[in-house]
């Protein structure tokens, strides 16, 4: 499967600063990677959709300017979480899709642990 | 709309038993089906999916699953459990001919092998 890497791996910070998290798809190039959030003990949701060198599409009730999204180049997404609050601690995972057949596997990353004091 | 099913919150096996973890699907075409196990604090790992094809799909670590259309279900099954398979288990489908390669999932299993 596809290597996916995610950094940093768990993050704290102050109340109102903002946090970027990268995503990145070490052995192939991504023009799609998702984002993703998770709450402990609970499903996926699906945050945002992001293409390589296009603007993200927001699912519903998704904050575009407070999670910000790049997809700079085909193997690098970004994630920012602007002016930070409690309630945006999570846990953000990313995916990526090799290829654009349509019945490609999407393969996660290692997630991202974001606590907001 | 997609919608994915997984029944149980929770299900609990002895090691060595046969273990099945349940799910199933609603989607108006054809479904892409995956399985995905994530370990505490780490995420996803892909088990196994189907396309089109045998019913029968093998996965990792000795999983498998079967596709049943009739009954919109693709449970996950492994006939001997071993207790490092205790984890949270993820069913998810996406329609085969969406182009947004976006996919829903359950809610979750978590399943515990107990030795």
């Amino acid at each position: 499967g596809a290597v996916v890497s995610q950094h940093p791996s768990r993050v704290i910070c102050k109340s109102g600063t903002s946090v970027k998290i990268e995503c990145r798809s070490l052995d192939f190039q991504a023009t799609t990677m998702f984002w993703y959030r998770q709450f402990p003990k609970k499903s996926l949701m699906l945050m945002a959709t992001s293409n390589e060198g296009s603007k993200a599409t927001y699912e519903q009730g998704v904050e575009k300017d407070k999670f910000l999204i790049n997809h700079a180049s085909l193997t690098l997404s970004t994630l920012t979480v602007t002016s930070a609050h409690p309630e945006d601690s999570s846990f953000y995972i990313c995916s990526v899709v090799p290829g654009t057949s349509g019945e490609e596997t999407q393969y996660f990353g290692p997630g991202t642990r974001l606590l907001v004091l | 709309a997609q919608s994915v099913a997984q029944p149980e919150d929770q299900v609990n096996v002895a090691e060595g038993n046969p273990l099945t973890v349940k799910c199933t699907y609603s989607v108006s075409g054809n479904p892409y089906l995956f399985w995905y196990v994530q370990y505490p604090n780490r995420g996803l790992q892909f088990l196994l999916k189907y396309i089109t094809g045998d019913n029968l799909v093998k996965g990792s670590y000795g999983f498998e699953a079967e596709f049943n259309k009739s009954q919109t279900s693709f449970h996950l099954k492994k006939p001997s459990a071993l207790v490092s398979d205790s984890a949270l288990y993820f069913c998810a489908v996406r329609e085969g001919s969406s182009n947004t390669g976006k996919l829903i999932f359950g809610q979750g299993t978590t399943l515990q092998v107990k030795p």
